[in-house]
């Protein structure tokens, strides 16, 4: 069975620029999940999809950050604009929508962000 | 507000040997779980151990178990035997939200094991 996938897996760009990261799912999982992870801290939910339908984004920067996931399959996330303090690693989960007891997340390999 | 807390920012334990990975949180939820994770430095976070809060037994992954101690809320991680390879970033995490929305999980900052030869 394959993972969860994203890309790209490292990306610098400047700030005031803007950057998407896509993610791609374990396929048959309905829930999806964008956690920030700042050097040094554990992840941090932006925001959970169930199917193509937002369920939490109570921690996404709305003003700078955006994200979807047309389909319900593939999701994309986005930042415009970038500043220095949005430099973290941004981790893709996902995870059956009729769970085991303890619905297990699936995390991807991580987008390394750095903005200079 | 949930919370996780991990007070060991690295710990050291020769091979072999066990060692036990601190974890207490803070809920006001009856119906929680708490999990275990593991960071290599490739980055990609791998499931280790799950503990519901019914559960009346605690929960034993291969070379894994957690020390569940539900009046003193804490989630405590024992690696038996420990390898090389175990040498990582572990978090300790709680589901928060319920039934089948799959709700997010709060993570604690996290403890760096390092495993000497």
């Amino acid at each position: 069975e394959a993972g969860v996938a994203q890309s790209p897996r490292y990306k610098i760009i400047e700030k005031r620029q803007s950057v998407a990261f896509w993610c791609n799912p374990i396929s048959g999982h309905a829930t999806l999940y964008w956690y920030q992870q700042i050097l040094g801290q554990g992840p941090k939910l932006l925001i959970q999809f169930q199917n193509n339908g937002v369920v939490d984004d109570s921690q996404l920067p709305k003003d700078r950050f955006s994200a979807e996931r047309l389909k319900g399959v593939d999701s994309t996330l986005k930042i415009q604009p970038a500043k220095l303090e949005d430099s973290a690693v941004y981790l893709c989960a996902s995870s059956l929508r009729q769970p085991k007891a303890y619905n297990e997340q699936f995390f991807g390999p991580g987008t390394r962000l750095t903005v200079l | 507000a949930q919370k996780i807390t991990q007070t060991q920012p690295g710990m050291f334990v020769q091979e072999k040997e066990a060692v036990t990975l601190d974890c207490t949180y803070d809920t006001s939820d009856q119906s929680y779980g708490l999990f275990w994770y593991k960071q290599p430095s490739s980055g990609e976070m791998i499931f280790l151990i799950y503990q519901g809060s019914y559960d009346e037994q605690n929960a034993t992954e291969g070379r894994y178990s957690l020390n569940f101690q539900k009046a003193r809320k804490s989630a405590n991680l024992v690696i038996s035997a420990s390898q090389l390879g175990d040498s990582a970033m572990y978090f300790c995490a709680m589901r928060e939200g319920r039934g089948n929305q799959g709700g997010k999980l709060i993570f604690g900052q996290g403890t760096e094991l390092s495993v000497k030869p």
